[in-house]
């Protein structure tokens, strides 16, 4: 099966904290995306990591890929209550291809 | 900013009846895909499209459903006889080989 998966399932934090969501996947990969969807709405796209990429930064988002361990991991520094949210890994085989998304983390901020 | 567009935001259809769902992608973008979220469960990939043809498509993706792009700029999914089971929120996405940008979605409801 080609399906990531993650962790935790769910997260819950207080303002001001550091959250940490992890995926893996099975195969082998061109590029590892995240993103994030709020309640019955659409998703958003956060971050792209090529599979030649050890670390990314975008803001308080910080994304590692470990190729060798078929893991990546999404941390979002000094959380705020609208960063809560489901947040998705997906990944691509090649350029232009589909993504094949994790189960994803529901993650609370609470204020 | 760009941004793919979906209509409508929610449907409600007769089992058996037939859905088209809309979409605008992102006007220079050549990669267009569907996905089907049902409710409180992963993002599945539906098909993918490029060159006016289908380059990937999933085990969901029967005879009962076809995508057509009618013109230069709409993309649909139509699904014929609907079941129970199709209830979910369709998303369409476009890409330019790169990052996948998702629409709001269409709330699909069988009764």
């Amino acid at each position: 099966s080609q399906q990531g998966e993650e962790d935790p399932q769910a997260l819950s934090i207080q303002e001001g904290e550091n959250a940490t969501m992890n995926c893996s996947y099975k195969t082998s990969i061109n590029n590892l995306q995240w993103y994030r969807q709020n309640s019955g709405r659409g998703l958003v796209h956060l971050i792209l990591i090529r599979s030649n990429e050890r670390e990314k930064h975008s803001g308080r988002l910080r994304v590692t890929l470990d190729t060798s361990k078929k893991s990546s991991s999404l941390l979002i520094t000094a959380s705020r209550a609208a960063d809560t949210a489901s947040y998705f890994c997906a990944f691509g085989m090649e350029y232009g291809n589909k993504l094949v998304f994790g189960a994803g983390t529901i993650l609370r901020v609470k204020s | 900013e760009p941004e793919v567009t979906q209509t409508p935001s929610h449907q409600v259809t007769q089992m058996g009846q037939e859905v088209i769902l809309r979409c605008v992608p992102i006007s220079n973008h050549l990669y267009f895909y569907w996905y089907r979220q049902i409710l409180g469960q992963k993002v599945e990939f539906l098909v993918s499209f490029y060159n006016n043809e289908i380059s990937e498509k999933s085990e969901i993706f029967d005879d009962q459903f076809s995508v057509e792009r009618p013109d230069g700029s709409n993309f649909t999914l139509k699904i014929r006889s609907t079941k129970l089971e199709d209830s979910a929120m369709y998303f369409c996405a476009s890409s330019d080989a790169r990052v996948a940008f998702f629409g709001q979605g269409t709330r699909l409801t069988v009764v």
